[in-house]
């Protein structure tokens, strides 16, 4: 049974270009989080999505970001025009239900923008 | 508005049992959770207490007290491989049953 898988799990942008982070949930799970986190810090939370809607996307720069889970396929975290700035690790995590089940979190993706 | 305090950093030695408190301030809270996370690794769930009391899993325990707004970890046995950082997280009602983090806690483990 696959846990949360996060590709690539390294990335490496130039300014200005975009980056594309991938994740595909544990079986069976419909809540989809991603989380954003620089060195010695805690998690910051982005967006929260389920199947094909955005929920809370309360935590989430409202330029240059986007995400999406589509019916068929990975959750997509999409950053256009990206900034050295941006530079963090992002961890996806996915849940059964949005009341009482744990979070299950994804290797992560490292992003570098130089 | 909503809050977790925990503290950044707790130093222990190896075999004993270190207590990591987290106090919060949320206005529908559901459940606390702990989340362990290694460097460089992916955070990984511990416990939830929904209710006050002890929950119990091995080496280590996590208490929460709803009238004190207030939980911990402890974990028994210290062993090296818990050097790691502890993140206790609030479920709240108000914000779509999302997960409010705390900062974590840089749990340091010596021989």
């Amino acid at each position: 049974n696959a846990g949360v898988m996060q590709n690539p799990r390294h990335l490496v942008r130039r300014r200005g270009q975009e980056a594309r982070l991938r994740c595909s949930p544990m079986k069976g799970h419909s809540h989809v989080y991603w989380y954003r986190q620089l060195p010695e810090e805690g998690l910051k939370f982005m967006v929260y999505l389920q199947k094909e809607n955005i929920i809370d996307e309360s935590g989430m720069p409202k330029e240059r970001f986007s995400a999406e889970f589509p019916k068929e396929g990975p959750s997509i975290l999409r950053i256009q025009q990206v900034v050295r700035g941006d530079s963090a690790a992002y961890f996806c995590a996915s849940s059964q239900d949005r009341f009482n089940s744990p979070l299950h979190f994804g290797n992560g993706t490292r992003l570098t923008v130089t | 508005g909503q809050s977790l305090e925990q503290p950044s950093e707790v130093t222990a030695v190896e075999g004993a049992i270190v207590q990591i408190n987290c106090t919060y301030q949320t206005s529908g809270f559901y459940g606390l959770s702990w989340y362990q996370q290694h460097d460089g690794g992916a955070p990984t769930f511990l416990s939830y207490n929904a209710l006050d009391g002890l929950e119990e899993t091995g080496r280590f325990s996590s208490f929460l007290s709803r009238s004190d707004s207030y939980g911990y970890l402890l974990l028994q046995e210290l062993q090296m491989k818990d050097s790691a950082s502890y993140f206790c997280a609030v479920r709240d009602q108000t914000s779509n049953y999302q997960l409010i983090w705390g900062a974590g806690t840089k749990l340091i483990i010596k021989p």
